[in-house]
């Protein structure tokens, strides 16, 4: 399994502030692309599948660029609640996905 | 609802004891796995089954074993445990679509004295 890469942050913004998270992954064979959120001391939880034409869910988009072999997270008006960490998960054709170390945000009012 | 359980959420165990970890899920999923996750370190794969007496190691499986006798029920093994296997470890289970998703179990603190 090929590694998958995210920036740690923190990513310290203000309420309402639009935020965005990259990830890039080394197989370019990978097939399924997730992102969780992990809040602290509680397990990682799905939060959007990424599709190749992106997706909308609210106020987060995700986008997958094959070419460039990344995954986006967009967080429009972002709220105190959504302080947590998010885990970049990217799967290839075993049963097996790989997940990235998290980039942890921190929304202040 | 679909819903990953397992034994404790928190386990104090001293050096050289046998500690047995328990996940049970409820919804058929065929794959069951593993993990241990660290600060810094992020979710490391001890092992995973893709089937019942089905078993692989994953990156970090020395020290560790598993069973898996029935589909619900995937157990993780410290044969002696160790100070350096103080952690969190996550149980997540998926169905065999390619799709992967992971759903995961509350997990267990475990604290070897």
């Amino acid at each position: 399994r090929k590694e998958v890469e995210q920036d740690p942050g923190p990513f310290n913004v203000p309420e309402g502030a639009t935020v965005a998270f990259n990830c890039t992954y080394s197989n370019s064979a990978s097939q399924s692309f997730f992102w969780y959120r992990q809040d602290c001391r509680k397990e990682p939880k799905l939060l959007m599948s990424v599709y190749s034409s992106g997706n909308e869910d609210g106020r987060f988009t995700a986008q997958l660029n094959r070419a460039s072999q990344y995954i986006s997270l967009l967080i429009r008006d972002s709220k105190l609640s959504d302080s947590a960490t998010y885990l970049c998960v990217v799967g290839g054709g075993s049963y097996i996905p790989t997940f990235g170390r998290g980039t942890s945000l921190i929304v202040h009012p | 609802d679909v819903k990953v359980t397992q034994s404790s959420r928190y386990l104090v165990k001293r050096t050289g004891e046998k500690v047995f970890l328990e996940c049970v899920q409820d919804m058929d999923h065929e794959n069951m796995f593993w993990y241990r996750q660290d600060p810094g370190l992020g979710l490391r794969l001890i092992y995973f089954s893709y089937d019942v007496k089905m078993k692989e190691k994953g990156d970090i499986p020395e020290g560790y074993s598993v069973s898996r006798e029935k589909k619900e029920r995937f157990s993780l093994i410290l044969e002696s445990a160790s100070t350096n296997q103080t952690s969190m470890y996550l149980c997540a289970s998926s169905d065999r679509g390619q799709r992967n998703e992971q759903f995961f179990g509350p997990g267990t603190r475990l604290t070897v004295l």
